[in-house]
């Protein structure tokens, strides 16, 4: 069965510091790894991918993988309001080919202060 | 490139009944997922689709079904609903690829289901 969790939060962060969301998974066979994030009423949007352990940074986000210890993050530099959401971690296995299904944490909560 | 599309986005029905969502996937991508959201249960993946063939399967009864097409549109059904089948349904397109990019999943607004 697998699992992946999440600290739901809510995370306070003040603006302008760096907001760090961890997320653990069981499956060590899991491959691909992502974050999305999900305003209210709205449905989940791409903003990290990561496959192989260490940091992969784009823009102001940087994801980071330990596959050993079965761990991923998301660090949001620079917090801004609009930043404010919850971040859903979701992993996947590959079995051989395409798109397998993702399992999703519950997410965590992200609010940014001005 | 245009998104994910699904239709309709929103669904009012009553127990007992049946109801067919749809989902057109991005441009170009061949695999469709489709996922049940939910305040208590969250994101979770119901079956994707690649080729028109059911490729995995989550835990769901097999009231849930669907199916893809050959322009990779897709479609699920619900039957015999449920008040616990009131959900947000998303679906989800992806391009094979390999790479930095690859499982990559885009979703769609979603169709938000009331079951009455």
């Amino acid at each position: 069965q697998k699992e992946v969790e999440q600290n739901s939060g809510p995370l306070s962060v003040p603006e302008g510091a760096i907001a760090s969301l961890n997320c653990t998974y069981s499956d060590r066979g899991s491959q691909s790894f992502f974050w999305y994030r999900q305003y209210s009423g709205k449905s989940p949007e791409l903003i990290m991918s990561i496959y192989s352990n260490g940091d992969k940074e784009d823009g102001r986000f940087t994801a980071q993988l330990n596959k050993a210890s079965q761990y991923v993050s998301l660090l949001i530099r620079d917090s801004q309001p609009s930043d404010s959401a919850t971040y859903l971690c979701a992993v996947n296995m590959y079995s051989g080919g395409g798109a397998d299904g993702l399992t999703f944490g519950k997410g965590t909560h992200l609010i940014i202060q001005p | 490139k245009a998104g994910v599309t699904q239709t309709p986005r929103y669904l009012i029905k009553t127990r007992g009944q049946q109801v067919t969502l749809s989902c057109s996937p991005i441009s170009g991508h061949r695999s469709v997922s489709w996922y049940q959201q939910t305040p208590g249960q969250g994101l979770q993946f119901l079956f994707e689709y690649f080729s028109e063939t059911q490729r995995n399967k989550g835990n769901f009864p097999g009231r849930f079904s669907g199916r893809q097409f050959s322009n990779s549109r897709s479609e699920m059904n619900v039957s015999t609903l449920e008040l616990g089948d009131s959900a947000l349904y998303l679906c989800a397109s992806s391009a094979v690829l390999t790479g930095d990019s690859y499982n990559e999943q885009f979703f769609g607004p979603g169709t938000r289901l009331t079951v009455l």
